[in-house]
């Protein structure tokens, strides 16, 4: 199994809603990254697991809160967003955190517009 | 001047023909990621190299390392490679964890 899976595929929310993205994959991975991805533009970093601990977090306001509740799972709370938070958000994993021997696997996103 | 630069940005091509993408980097270590985007949907990785070629159907990816430079190159293109495609090398934060740095991509459209 070779699939990380990411629900929900769409979502649409105010800006005074929470809501949660899930992660999952069961590839024994030890690395868990989210992306945000704006149209057109390559993806960017948000965060990185290693080993379930938070070892990147790219200077993320805090209305996204991550979340690692074991080593298949990988959550992003949402609270609070604004409009130009809308975008393609990708999870992904790999093996072990490193980029220079690991490729990564990505999910197919999860689309979404705050409005 | 971007990290890791990518050309050309957008490409048209009939099918059948023969496609290079190429893609060089001032930052990172020693190895590359090639990674394609359909319209809407998500990321496929589809080479990680650090040396020499590497070949997968009709694709293949080359590096030159002293030169950080790589190629991707698609022979016998079809419309079904039409795509977004995207290098990325990783690299070293000040914390000492790693993170792939992307290039902008590459649009191919692949005409019948």
């Amino acid at each position: 199994d070779t699939e990380v899976t990411q629900t929900p595929k769409h979502l649409v929310m105010g800006m005074t809603n929470k809501k949660s993205l899930k992660c999952e994959q069961h590839m024994g991975h030890r690395a868990m990254y989210w992306y945000k991805q704006k149209a057109k533009k390559p993806p960017e970093l948000m965060f990185v697991y290693s080993y379930e601990k938070l070892s990147i977090n790219e200077s993320v306001p805090s209305r996204f809160s991550p979340e690692c509740p074991n080593s298949s799972l990988l959550n992003l709370h949402l609270h609070a967003l604004q409009p130009e938070d809308s975008a393609l958000y990708l999870c992904a994993s790999s093996q072990y955190p490193s980029g220079r021997y690991y490729e990564q696997y990505f999910g197919p996103g999860t689309r979404l517009t705050v409005t | 001047k971007n990290e890791v630069e990518q050309s050309p940005q957008n490409l048209t091509a009939q099918e059948g023909e023969f496609i290079t993408i190429n893609c060089s980097y001032s930052v990172g270590i020693s190895a590359l990621h090639w990674l394609q985007q359909h319209p809407g949907g998500g990321i496929v990785s589809l080479f990680m190299l650090s040396s020499g070629k590497k070949k997968h159907g009709r694709l293949i990816a080359t590096i030159n390392i002293q030169e950080k430079h790589s190629s991707l190159h698609i022979t016998a293109s079809h419309p079904r490679d039409s795509a977004v495609y995207i290098c990325a090398v990783p690299h070293i934060t000040q914390g000492g964890s790693e993170k792939l740095v992307f290039g902008k991509g590459t649009k191919l459209t692949v005409n019948p």
